[in-house]
């Protein structure tokens, strides 16, 4: 399996900031990658998918880049329903999930 | 609009199986495929397993043969048994439908998911 990790695990910021979140990949992978935002007692919700598409009808302040190991969602200017745990899922071998990063209000 | 709604009971005994559903509205169950994931404060994220609308089906090496996926078409629904559950089976268990033709992509609707405990 393709073990993922992200970072940081928790991110402070205010509104208009422009934010980024890191998934790094235990091996080299495809560009098969998905990105959510969970609210809580919700789903989750996919905002990017093949790691840089964005879902129809997610902003476009969120965007998603990378390669190989090291993945990024970027939000460009954080507005306040943003405020969330964001988790990646890559889909190059089996399917597993980031452990999450929350955005927490500074 | 596609909505999917999982169903089953809440509570589970140690050493029994979990039995849960998800019904399928707004939308067809075919040409599609499904999957089940969970969410539990200890481990996060979890996919369970998934399957195509003909049966067939794909699970977490992690679960071993404990997972059991299944379809029923004719009701629009499919469905996860979890055998010989423990505590660490405790989670919010959620259902879901895959992007496109294949069960390697993401997930692009989810349930609302149901809190499944288990407890003697």
């Amino acid at each position: 399996d393709i073990q993922m990790t992200q970072s940081p695990s928790t991110l402070s910021a205010s509104v208009g900031d422009r934010v980024t979140i890191t998934c790094r990949a235990s091996q080299s992978m495809r560009s098969w990658l998905a990105w959510y935002q969970q609210k809580p007692g919700k789903a989750p919700k996919v905002l990017i998918y093949d790691a840089s598409n964005l879902e129809s009808g997610v902003p476009s302040r969120f965007s998603g880049s990378g390669s190989g190991t090291e993945f990024t969602l970027t939000i460009s200017s954080l507005q306040p329903e943003d405020f969330a745990t964001y988790y990646c899922q890559q889909y190059d071998s089996y399917l597993t999930f980031g452990q999450g990063t929350k955005v927490e209000i500074k | 609009q596609l909505q999917l709604q999982e169903s089953g009971p809440g509570l589970v005994k140690p050493s029994e199986a979990l039995s849960l559903t998800c019904t399928v509205s707004g939308g067809s169950i075919s040409s599609d495929y499904w999957g089940w994931i969970r969410q539990s404060p200890g481990k996060g994220l979890e996919w369970i397993g998934s399957i195509y609308y003909i049966g067939s089906s794909y699970h977490n090496p992690s679960l071993k043969s404990r997972v059991t996926v299944f379809v029923d078409a004719s009701k629009k629904s499919f469905s996860l048994k979890l055998s010989s559950v423990t505590a660490a089976d405790s989670a919010v268990y959620y259902c879901a439908r895959h992007r496109g033709n294949s069960w390697y992509t993401d997930f692009q609707h989810w349930g609302q998911g149901t809190l499944v405990t288990v407890s003697a």
